[in-house]
């Protein structure tokens, strides 16, 4: 069973669409994150989740919207996509007693 | 300038040489993780640290809290063991600072 699940996998779309990204983690962890990977491959976190409750918001704009329905679910809505937000966005969950994050496979967002 | 640093970029090796990537960072931290992304683009995991030494097969990591400095050694390495490997460090509310990641190349 995936740990950490995120779909889609790949994602291509025209600038100024609204589009989301899904996570779900069945580890029972309490934090979930969504990391941000641009095309020099340098993470950095956007947004972190503990218990359905918004805990870290970095320097994201606006149009970056996270949405946690359960603690299992960490989701992410872009609006008014932008050619700067291609990049490829973990998803990652931390937790149970568990002494490191586990990550999603990673969705590749092209803007067309 | 990065709270994380990491040395070297690039790294190209024979197989079976024994590897080291360092990485520094400037800032206070509760724990030290190392981890692995392949060629295919997926993140593992491989340690976290807040003190001394972990082993793990053929992969080594250390830390010094006091120079805020950590090392990851590979034994015997392996052409599979070519991916980026990355420093990050926690400070508070788990949020993980990364260092901008090595990439390791092992030739056969």
């Amino acid at each position: 069973d995936t740990a950490v699940s995120q779909t889609p996998k790949y994602l291509v779309t025209q600038m100024g669409n609204d589009k989301s990204i899904k996570c779900e983690q069945n580890l029972g962890h309490d934090t979930m994150y969504w990391y941000k990977q641009d095309s020099k491959k340098f993470l950095k976190i956007m947004f972190s989740y503990n218990n359905k409750e918004l805990i870290i918001n970095e320097t994201v704009p606006n149009r970056f919207s996270p949405k946690s329905p359960d603690k299992a679910h960490l989701n992410l809505h872009i609006n008014s996509l932008e050619l700067g937000d291609s990049a490829v966005y973990f998803c990652a969950s931390f937790g149970g007693g568990a002494d490191t994050q586990y990550f999603g496979p990673g969705t590749r967002l092209t803007v067309l | 300038k990065n709270e994380v640093e990491q040395s070297p970029q690039n790294l190209t090796a024979q197989e079976g040489e024994f590897i080291t990537i360092n990485c520094s960072y400037s800032v206070g931290i509760s724990a030290l993780h190392w981890l692995q992304q392949h060629p295919g683009g997926g993140i593992v995991s491989l340690f976290m640290l807040s003190s001394g030494k972990k082993k793990h097969g053929r992969l080594i990591a250390t830390i010094n809290i006091q120079e805020k400095h950590s090392s990851l050694h590979i034994t015997a390495s392996h052409p599979r063991d070519s991916a980026v490997y990355i420093c990050a460090v926690r400070s508070g509310a788990q949020k993980l600072v990364f260092g901008q990641g090595t990439r390791l190349t092992i030739n056969p």
